[in-house]
């Protein structure tokens, strides 16, 4: 069964300092990954998406993440972070083998951004 | 492109009534929606798939006939909740699918906010 871990449940930085979001994933088969922002009281937004193209994913707002199967891992980063960036964070992974699977979410991760 | 939206934003209503949270695609169209509860602080909770013209799918230990759920037309999916109780207040957020690029996106509403009193 597909399952995604967040490793850490809140991250503090600092304005312009870089940022990093720690995902790790269990999966039988060569899952599909994606990192969704959500905003206090907003819906979730898609930030970047993994589907076994590319292993350095871009997403919008400068946010990247790199998929690493040796590490079962798939880190969000940014260089450097912005007020407007403290949110939510889910990453998520589909489940079972096929495309249509449903999403399985992370616990999420409390991103705060310091002045 | 692929707008999703939720009405109403936020409701409060009365133990034992029923209210209803409609989702719709504004640009695009979905044969398959997801409804979603989220609790505060927590992650999201699939409750349910809808396909349109067809049955819903629920996930387990979330009850069918509290959580009626419509899906007429491909922009548009309903989400009744029947004789509603303050355990039913929480976030409750509209998913539609899309294909794009080369696999399957997901799009989410804003979220409807049910409080029951």
């Amino acid at each position: 069964a597909q399952s995604v871990t967040q490793l850490d449940s809140h991250v503090s930085v600092s304005e312009g300092t870089p940022v990093l979001l720690r995902c790790n994933y269990s999966s039988s088969y060569s899952p599909s990954l994606f990192w969704y922002v959500q905003h206090p009281n907003k819906g979730l937004q898609l930030l970047l998406k993994y589907t076994s193209a590319a292993t350095l994913v871009k997403g919008i707002n400068g946010f990247e993440a790199e998929f690493k199967k040796s590490e079962t891992s798939f880190h969000l980063t940014k260089p450097s972070a912005h007020m407007s960036d403290a949110a939510e964070y889910f990453c998520v992974v589909r489940g079972i083998s096929s495309n249509t699977g449903k999403l399985i979410f992370g616990q999420g991760t409390t991103l705060q951004v310091k002045p | 492109g692929a707008v999703v939206s939720q009405h109403p934003s936020w409701v409060i209503c009365k133990s034992g009534t029923s209210v209803k949270i409609e989702c719709r695609s504004l640009d695009f169209q979905a044969t398959t929606m997801f409804w979603y509860r989220q609790f505060p602080k927590q992650s999201l909770m699939l409750m349910a798939t809808s396909n349109e013209g067809s049955k819903a799918t629920y996930e387990q230990g979330v009850e069918k006939d509290k959580f009626l759920i419509n899906h007429a037309s491909l922009t548009l999916s309903t989400l009744t909740v029947t004789s509603a109780h303050p355990e039913d207040s929480s976030f409750y957020i509209c998913s539609a699918r899309i294909y794009r690029g080369n696999s399957y996106e997901q799009y989410f509403g804003p979220g409807t906010r049910l409080t029951v009193t």
